[in-house]
Order: C-alpha cells, then structure tokens, then sequence
C-alpha cells in the first residue's frame, strides 16, 4: 500500500523561501510521475508542477519563477521549494502520484493528507 | 492555457441523480478524472479516464466525455456524497495539469 507523507515547516515568514518534502513508502518513486498540488483556504485545487523519476519537470506558469520540484531516489522522496513566498501562498499543500503505467495523461490515484503552510511574520 | 470550467454548487435532494459538469474547449479529446473532496481530507480520485471507477468506488459513480463537456454523474444520492467535485485533465498542447474550479455538491 503506498502511502506519501508531506513534511513542512507550518509557519514561514514573507519573502523567505518554503521547502517541504513528500516520503514515499510502499513503493519505489522511480516508476511515475508525481506532483504537486495546493489548496488556499476555502479555494480550489491548483496544480504546482509534477516530476518524472528521471528528472523532467514542468511547472505552473504562475509558480515558474519561484519552484523547484525535485526527487532524491536514495531516500525515496520528493522535494518541493518556493522562494519569495506571499501571503497568498498560504495553503494545504499535497503531494500525490500518477496512477502507474498511465505516463502523465493518468489520474492522481495516491495522495498525501497534506501539510498546512501559513505564510505570516 | 486551457480552461476548465465548473458549475460552484449543485443541489440533489437523496435518491435523486446528480450531475456534475466539467466543461472544455473540445474535452471530448482528453483524459478526463474526478475527484471527490470531503471537508479535511484529501481529494480521493473517483472517476478516471472518463468513466472508470477506481477499485472500492460504489458504482453509481459514473462519467462520461464528449465534445466539449465531461459529466460526474452520481445515481441515487446519499447523504454521504455531500463533498467538493474537481475535474482534471492534462493538456497537452502546454503539458500543463489543470484542474476545474470545483463543485460543491450539496444533499437537500
């Protein structure tokens, strides 16, 4: 059973910049695309960007500018910064895995329980 | 970039059928998935490539893809599917993800 888990630092502060890491258990993260997706309080879900086990990536032309996605093989995980954050970058933050063999056209089939990130001094 | 555009709320009062529609420039040609959002959870996928159901997804879960609307369907509504519907398709002109503004689905 895979299962991902986000991790973050809660409370990040204007102007600094936002890493969170997304572990992967019950499979090996060099099968899929992975992405990443957020959620504002009360909002809708937007997509941030997804990555392939062999290092492709591909952003949200709002977020371009700002996000790195990443993939440590060696420890499973999946890595995510956001630099410059705004208030407006407050929100649950997901991680979730396109359904195998599908490439990134599949559907979202796993996903984390999310990690709320206020941005606040 | 592509658009997808959703109603925000819909109503259906129990036993009924809901219908949730996701619209796109020519959707009938893409891939089309939904999730189900309950308030505190993750989204959970419920429909995928159009109109497949996930293993542990009641059947009365159903969709459908043509020219430029994608539809949730959801037969005999319970109180339990009270929840947040998200369309999701990739573009692939941009290789973008996009996802629909969202549904809230509520039972009368």
């Amino acid at each position: 059973q895979v299962q991902l888990q986000e991790s973050g630092p809660g409370l990040v502060k204007p102007s600094e910049t936002l890493s969170l890491t997304c572990a992967v258990s019950g499979d090996s993260i060099s099968k899929t695309y992975w992405t990443w997706v957020r959620q504002p309080p009360g909002q809708g879900l937007e997509w941030m960007g997804y990555i392939h086990f062999s290092g492709s990536t591909n952003y949200n032309p709002s977020l371009r500018s700002r996000l790195t996605i990443s993939a440590d093989t060696s420890k499973n995980q999946l890595s995510l910064t956001l630099k410059s954050v705004t208030t407006g970058d407050t929100a649950i933050y997901y991680c979730a895995r396109v359904a195998l063999g599908s490439g990134i056209v599949g559907g979202l089939d796993v996903w984390g329980l999310g990690t709320t990130v206020t941005v606040s001094s | 970039s592509y658009v997808l555009t959703q109603p925000p709320s819909v109503s259906v009062a129990p036993g009924q059928t809901a219908r949730i529609p996701c619209g796109g420039n020519n959707i009938g040609s893409k891939n089309v998935h939904w999730y189900q959002q309950e308030p505190g959870q993750p989204p959970l996928l419920v429909i995928y490539y159009d109109s497949n159901r996930p293993s542990g997804i009641p059947d009365r879960f159903s969709g459908s893809n043509s020219g430029n609307t994608a539809t949730l369907t959801i037969s005999r509504v319970e109180a339990g599917d009270e929840a947040d519907y998200y369309c999701h398709v990739w573009d692939s002109s941009s290789d973008h993800v996009v996802f629909g503004g969202g549904t809230k689905l509520t039972v009368l």
